[in-house]
């Protein structure tokens, strides 16, 4: 399989805990993106990479998130300290370069805090 | 604000209905216009893209799209549904910007009752 692939899948954790989660884009594609998806709503963006360089965060992404993307390739993103409001499903989209292009979803990491 | 208007959040149909489901979106400017799919257990795909040219779009599996330009909206359509179709289905929009990031609309749950 050559798509988004996305690590945990799932993962439960402690409130206060810190978790991290990895993302491995379609090798071409220079483009990255993290989603979070609660519960009836639509995935609501929280950064972008153009290759390793990290373009553009949402006011959703609090100090507590921080995302890295070394080299270009894989992309992490880390929470510290959660929250039970970090349950989430959490999606990594990657596309080539261009605005007429598709992003791909990989299947996302499902979070719930306890 | 940018944002996508997703007005029909639950759909039950019985087989070989008619689907018409509506998005809008808020900005007048130039647009990208997306629909998503996902079916249960699965990652988001891409339905069908609308970039320029015939409003009128096709997608996979039987679906199509037309954008209205002067009514912000890029509804999905699809003449005869199969039990198959049940699913999630997402309307998205490409705003512009250097980041291509993708504003979603809450979704739309699809269920065909055979």
């Amino acid at each position: 399989d050559t798509g988004v692939s996305q690590n945990p899948r799932h993962k439960i954790t402690k409130r206060g805990q810190n978790v991290t989660f990895r993302c491995d884009p379609i090798s071409e594609h220079n483009r990255l993106y993290w989603y979070r998806q609660t519960l009836g709503q639509g995935p609501e963006f929280l950064t972008y990479f153009q290759n390793e360089a990290q373009l553009e965060k949402s006011r959703l992404l609090s100090d507590r998130f921080s995302a890295e993307r070394p080299k270009g390739s894989f992309s992490t993103l880390e929470i510290q300290r959660t929250e039970q409001g970090d349950s989430a499903m959490y999606l990594c989209a990657s596309s080539s370069g261009g605005r007429n292009t598709e992003a791909f979803f990989g299947q996302g990491t499902r979070l719930t805090v306890v | 604000a940018q944002s996508v208007s997703q007005h029909n959040h639950h759909v039950i149909l019985s087989e070989a209905a008619s689907l018409e489901l509506g998005c809008n979106y808020s900005y007048g400017g130039t647009v990208n216009l997306f629909w998503y799919v996902q079916y249960p257990g699965q990652h988001l795909q891409l339905l069908l893209k609308y970039f320029s040219g015939d409003p009128l779009v096709k997608g996979i599996k039987g679906f199509e799209a037309e954008f209205i330009k002067s009514k912000f909206s890029f509804n999905l359509r699809k003449p005869s549904v199969q039990w198959s179709d049940t699913a999630e289905y997402f309307c998205a929009v490409n705003y512009g910007g250097a980041t291509n990031k993708l504003i979603f609309g809450t979704g739309t749950l699809l269920a065909v009752q055979p």
